[in-house]
């Protein structure tokens, strides 16, 4: 079956404090990775698309890297406007051939002053 | 560009009722999707739309029913609301349907309606 799992499920860091959160996958054939943010109350927010292994993106203070099992999202020097919960999706084919996108559960990220 | 746009914000049904939640987008986005989204679960696909005029079903697809007449717009029917339809629902849209060669599936989403089935 199709996994994505984040870790950890929340994540309280203080303002100027790096880390990274994960994301790890087992689909049967991975054709992208997708990282969204989301505000209490709001849609989720496209950050990155992530097609193959060794591949990074960066916007500001993010930076998403992706291996043959896991993606992580590094956040440096976060700020407290970076808190939100942090959305991992996978678009994999499934056992029809067709498309899918399952997504993790989130973790939620919060950056104290 | 008003990207996805949705309607209502929030709804209260009583068991048993039948309602449409409205989604739009000004994109001219090929797909679109509905999620539901519920405490401690990761969003789950209820029903999809490729193109105009084609839909199919997600994961979790039983007690809603879609169309989709125009490009533009894909309604979510719920047939006879039950209170485990209690949950956020979120309208999606992208460039491209997945599995397309070069095929862009970033989807953008639309705020939300707070669906609560008493």
């Amino acid at each position: 079956e199709d996994q994505v799992t984040q870790s950890p499920e929340a994540l309280r860091l203080q303002e100027g404090e790096s880390s990274s959160l994960n994301c790890s996958y087992t689909v049967s054939g991975l054709r992208g990775l997708f990282w969204y943010r989301q505000d209490p109350g709001k849609g989720p927010e496209f950050l990155f698309t992530l097609y193959s292994a060794g591949e990074e993106k960066e916007k500001e203070r993010l930076k998403a890297t992706l291996t043959k099992k896991e993606s992580f999202l590094h956040i440096t020097a976060p700020k407290p406007e970076d808190s939100a919960t942090y959305l991992c999706a996978v678009q994999a084919i499934s056992q029809g051939g067709s498309e899918k996108l399952v997504f993790g559960k989130g973790t939620k990220l919060t950056v104290n002053p | 560009n008003a990207g996805v746009t949705q309607t209502p914000k929030f709804q209260v049904l009583k068991t048993g009722q039948s309602m449409t939640l409205q989604c739009a987008q000004d994109m001219n986005h090929e797909y679109m999707s509905w999620y539901r989204q519920d405490p401690g679960m990761g969003l789950r696909l209820i029903h999809y739309s490729v193109g105009a005029g084609i839909t199919d079903q997600g994961e979790v697809p039983n007690g809603y029913n879609v169309s989709r007449s125009t490009t533009e717009d894909f309604p979510l029917r719920l047939l006879s609301a039950a209170p485990s339809q209690t949950s956020v629902y979120f309208c999606a849209s992208s460039y491209r349907a997945p599995g397309l060669a070069g095929g862009r599936y970033e989807q953008y989403f639309g705020p939300g309606t707070r669906l609560t089935v008493t």
